[in-house]
């Protein structure tokens, strides 16, 4: 398998503009989760979903803040309008459901907001 | 509740030893431990379960102590390659989705 797939690795867009990030997971893999990383705060977890259903959103800093997960192989994260405090890199991973089993993380997505 | 890590980071020579800690305000089901080098993403060491499983690397070792509900990561005889900022993610309850990480320990080891 590829490993989890992000694209695109990198997006520069001004404030106030749409910007979507995706996500395909590992085959098989029924977790999917999105982070968010900043020097500040480190990984957060935004959200999470188990068989394409989200299941716990509390990470997700404000409503202009959305994720939706259409099938088993692909999700994204969009953030509408977008501000400059979103520049972060952002992760997605995956997992299978089994305690002792690890989540594997794509490359990234480097947002700046300008 | 994000699990605090200690230190934030830690300077070693090459050949030097180093620990780092993991501890969280609830009772665990798993702790994982990742490094993640500058520019990459994460990549996995180590899990260690809840009722004493372990699953990871070969040349890093980890305990798991549940009472305390803490983990760390000991790192012997370290390599340059060991250069990196670690995290620990805990599992809380039996949910296998609420991955939350530490904000990281920076380890840089010179020659």
């Amino acid at each position: 398998d590829a490993g989890v797939i992000q694209s695109p690795r990198h997006e520069v867009t001004e404030m106030g503009q749409e910007v979507t990030l995706r996500c395909k997971p590992i085959s098989g893999h029924d977790y999917l989760f999105w982070y968010r990383q900043t020097m500040m705060r480190g990984l957060e977890l935004l959200i999470y979903f188990n068989n394409n259903v989200p299941i716990d959103d509390s990470g997700m800093p404000e409503d202009r803040f959305s994720a939706k997960m259409p099938n088993a192989s692909f999700s994204t994260l969009k953030i509408q309008p977008s501000e400059p405090r979103d520049s972060a890199v952002y992760f997605c991973a995956s997992k299978l459901p089994r305690g002792n089993t690890e989540a594997f993380f794509g490359q990234g997505t480097r947002l700046t907001v300008v | 509740q994000q699990p605090v890590q200690s230190p934030q980071a830690v300077i070693l020579r090459e050949g030097e030893d180093a620990v780092i800690n993991c501890s969280s305000s609830k009772a665990l089901y798993s702790v994982h431990w990742y490094r993640q080098k500058h520019g990459e993403a994460p990549v996995f060491l180590m899990i260690l379960l809840k009722g004493g499983e372990q699953k990871g690397h070969e040349k890093i070792s980890a305990s798991f102590n549940e009472k305390k509900q803490q983990s760390s990561l000991y790192l012997t005889a370290s390599q340059l390659s060991y250069s990196g900022t670690y995290f620990c993610g805990t599992l809380t309850g039996g949910s296998q989705g609420n991955l939350i990480f530490g904000k990281g320990t920076k380890l840089s080891v010179k020659p």
